[in-house]
């Protein structure tokens, strides 16, 4: 059973259009969200979201978590070809007495000039 | 700051033989260190947990005695794919956790098991 869900699986946009990904997570013992991108390597990172509410901004791209609801989005405006990339959702959470961090399948973004 | 590297960036092999992939963190130390693997089109999978200066902690499934770690010292993990068969042509990636939760990634290695 997957913890970590994200939405959609895959995304084509052209440049200038504003998107959003989505990701759920069902996990006990939350610690933190974390949003990575990831081209042809591994992931880089991108935000760490530990409180609701509380927006984290850097440049086009900002992110914000619902601890109630249990999910968290991550918006890029005005989208440039080199968004194009898997945006990977994760999960910190305590598991068995130590940290797991669980990853979503992850979000594939295409943008179109 | 928080670089890992990781070595080397791809490796071709014949099928039987062991592999050895070393993952350092650059300008900080790292106690934990983790390794994933990457199937095609697939999200990460946690393979095991690499503690510095004891044994590491294997997810369920993963062969301890395929999958070799060693956490030598607080900048450098290794995994070894011993008798490696083309079915572990995978990419593998380790990362370093940094503070409470935040885990930075190397540059990933490409193994292709012939």
């Amino acid at each position: 059973e997957d913890k970590v869900v994200q939405s959609p699986l895959s995304l084509v946009v052209h440049e200038g259009d504003t998107v959003t990904l989505n990701c759920s997570y069902e996990v006990t013992n939350f610690r933190s969200l974390l949003w990575y991108k990831q081209e042809k390597k591994a992931p880089t990172f991108l935000f760490m979201l530990t409180s609701s509410g509380i927006e984290k901004k850097s440049g086009r791209l900002s992110s914000i978590l619902d601890k109630k609801e249990l999910f968290s989005i991550l918006n890029i405006t005005a989208t440039q070809t080199g968004d194009s990339a898997v945006y990977l959702c994760a999960v910190a959470y305590s598991g068995a007495g130590s940290y797991q961090l669980t990853f979503g399948k992850g979000t594939k973004l295409s943008v179109i000039p | 700051g928080a670089v890992v590297s990781q070595h080397p960036s791809w490796v071709i092999c014949k099928s039987g033989t062991s592999v050895k992939i070393e993952c350092r963190s650059l300008d900080f130390q790292a106690t934990t260190m983790f390794w994933y693997r990457q199937f095609p089109k697939q999200s990460l999978m946690l393979m095991a947990t690499s503690n510095e200066g004891s044994k590491a902690t294997y997810e369920q499934g993963v062969e301890k005695d395929k999958f070799l770690i060693n956490h030598a010292s607080l900048t450098l993990s290794t995994l070894t794919v011993t008798s490696a068969h083309p079915e572990d042509s995978s990419f593998y990636i380790c990362s370093a956790r940094v503070g409470q939760e935040t885990q930075y990634f190397g540059p990933g290695t490409r193994l292709l098991v012939l």
